[in-house]
């Protein structure tokens, strides 16, 4: 069954560095997603991807974030300059349509800012 | 605003014992519905999602959730937990013209022998 890959799995990263978080969706997907969840928090939405431009984003995803899809196949999130509070796993997510909405995730990658 | 409400952090239950884990949700327009599980270390899979018909739908894995607009709720439920149900539950709400997904904070199943 296809899958949604994310690299790497877990990444520690100091304070203020940049962090390129790598995500393979499902091939013939058209949507593509961040979401992020902080330890014993919600899973919360970031950012959605379509058409090669974000079309929808939310509060969290400021200008410290942005995503990218720079060759066909992988989707990043980048963090220019990481917070303490950035520390979360962060989960890709992709789908086409007519399958409605139903959403294929990663398995997340572990982001720890010290 | 969409939200989604699971009451339950934790749950234990004995291997054999029936399971419902509850869910509650707002949204403004026809919701679609979702639950996910996430086992140690692996990503969010889908178990099953309703999006409109027959409100008690069947999943993956022996699970089933049943729709009740009156209420706001999508319960899951399954008959006889397996050892293997162990794991972190979501539940989560979209739209056909909003896609993004709006999830609760997950309940924690444990399974004992």
């Amino acid at each position: 069954e296809p899958e949604v890959t994310q690299t790497p799995s877990h990444q520690v990263t100091q304070m203020g560095q940049e962090v390129i978080l790598r995500c393979v969706p499902i091939s013939n997907h058209l949507y593509f997603y961040w979401y992020r969840q902080i330890l014993g928090q919600k899973v919360e939405f970031l950012v959605s991807f379509y058409n090669n431009e974000i079309s929808e984003k939310s509060e969290i995803f400021d200008d410290q974030f942005s995503v990218e899809r720079p060759d066909g196949s992988n989707f990043t999130l980048k963090i220019r300059s990481t917070k303490l509070e950035d520390s979360a796993m962060y989960f890709c997510a992709s789908h086409t349509l007519p399958a409605k909405n139903i959403q294929y995730f990663g398995a997340g990658t572990r982001l720890s800012v010290l | 605003a969409q939200s989604v409400t699971q009451p339950d952090i934790h749950i234990t239950v004995s291997e054999g014992a029936s399971l419902e884990l509850r869910c509650n949700y707002s949204y403004g327009a026809t919701p679609y519905l979702f639950w996910y599980v996430q086992s140690p270390g692996q990503g969010l899979q889908l178990l099953l999602k309703y999006f409109s018909g027959d409100t008690l739908v069947q999943g993956i894995k022996g699970f089933e959730a049943e729709f009740k607009r009156s209420q706001s709720s999508f319960n899951l439920r399954k008959p006889s937990v397996h050892w293997s149900d162990a794991a972190e539950y979501f539940c989560a709400v979209g739209g056909d013209n909003d896609y993004k997904l709006s999830f609760g904070a997950g309940t924690t199943v444990t399974v004992r022998a």
